[in-house]
């Protein structure tokens, strides 16, 4: 079964460095790899996603991500954190198939500040 | 355009009585999505519902939870007999085909008395 760790409960960042939340995964075969954001009492919100090509995916609001196969790993990163980037972070997979539940195994979440 | 949308956003019931939640998918989108998220942790997935296929029904936790989706519109949630520990934000997402990014609504968030 796929499975994703994100090892950090908290991210504190000062306005204007760099974000990174970090994310190392499990799946049988190639992943498909997604990351989401949550405000405050609202859905969770599309960000990016690896499907396949090139390992720097690049997606909404200035995030980006690398994926390392090698490492399991699918950290996001912003080069220049805002203080609206304060929020919950998810990363989620899935193993590649044409079939069946696309069912997306989360990780706990990162929350992230970020610190005027 | 419209994304998903559940009602209702909170919901506060007494211990035994039974509750629906109601999803309203991107219109078009075959696949449909419940999952639940307690307070502090990830998501947990419910349900799967695909086209006309059989749903996907293996993450519900007990026989008090169900759900039915109207070929590829609405979907309802249902908790019979309503414990504590069912307190939670129940999520639904939709996406177009199994193959695709999921678009989450905003949750209904239940609380169990």
């Amino acid at each position: 079964a796929q499975s994703v760790a994100q090892p950090e409960d908290q991210v504190n960042v000062a306005e204007g460095n760099p974000l990174t939340v970090k994310c190392t995964y499990s799946v049988s075969g190639n992943p498909y790899l997604f990351w989401y954001v949550q405000y405050p009492n609202r859905g969770l919100q599309f960000l990016l996603k690896y499907i396949t090509g090139d390992n720097l995916v690049k997606g909404s609001y200035g995030f980006e991500a690398e994926f390392n196969k090698s490492q399991t790993s699918f950290h996001l990163k912003k080069p220049s954190a805002l203080v609206s980037d304060s929020a919950l972070y998810f990363c989620a997979v899935r193993a590649y198939r044409d079939y069946g539940n696309n069912r997306l195994a989360f990780g706990k979440g990162n929350q992230v500040v970020v610190i005027p | 355009g419209a994304g998903v949308s559940q009602s209702p956003s909170n919901k506060v019931t007494e211990k035994g009585k039974d509750v629906e939640l109601r999803c309203d998918p991107i219109s078009g989108h075959t696949a449909l999505y419940w999952y639940r998220q307690r307070l502090g942790q990830g998501l947990e997935f419910l349900i799967y519902f695909q086209g006309n296929s059989a749903p996907d029904k293996s993450g519900l936790p007990s026989d008090r939870f169900s759900a039915e989706r109207t070929g590829e519109s609405v979907s309802t949630l249902t908790i019979q007999r309503t414990q504590q520990e069912d307190s939670a934000v129940y999520l639904c997402a939709s996406s177009l085909g199994n193959r695709n990014e999921q678009f989450f609504g905003p949750g209904t968030r239940l609380t169990v008395l």
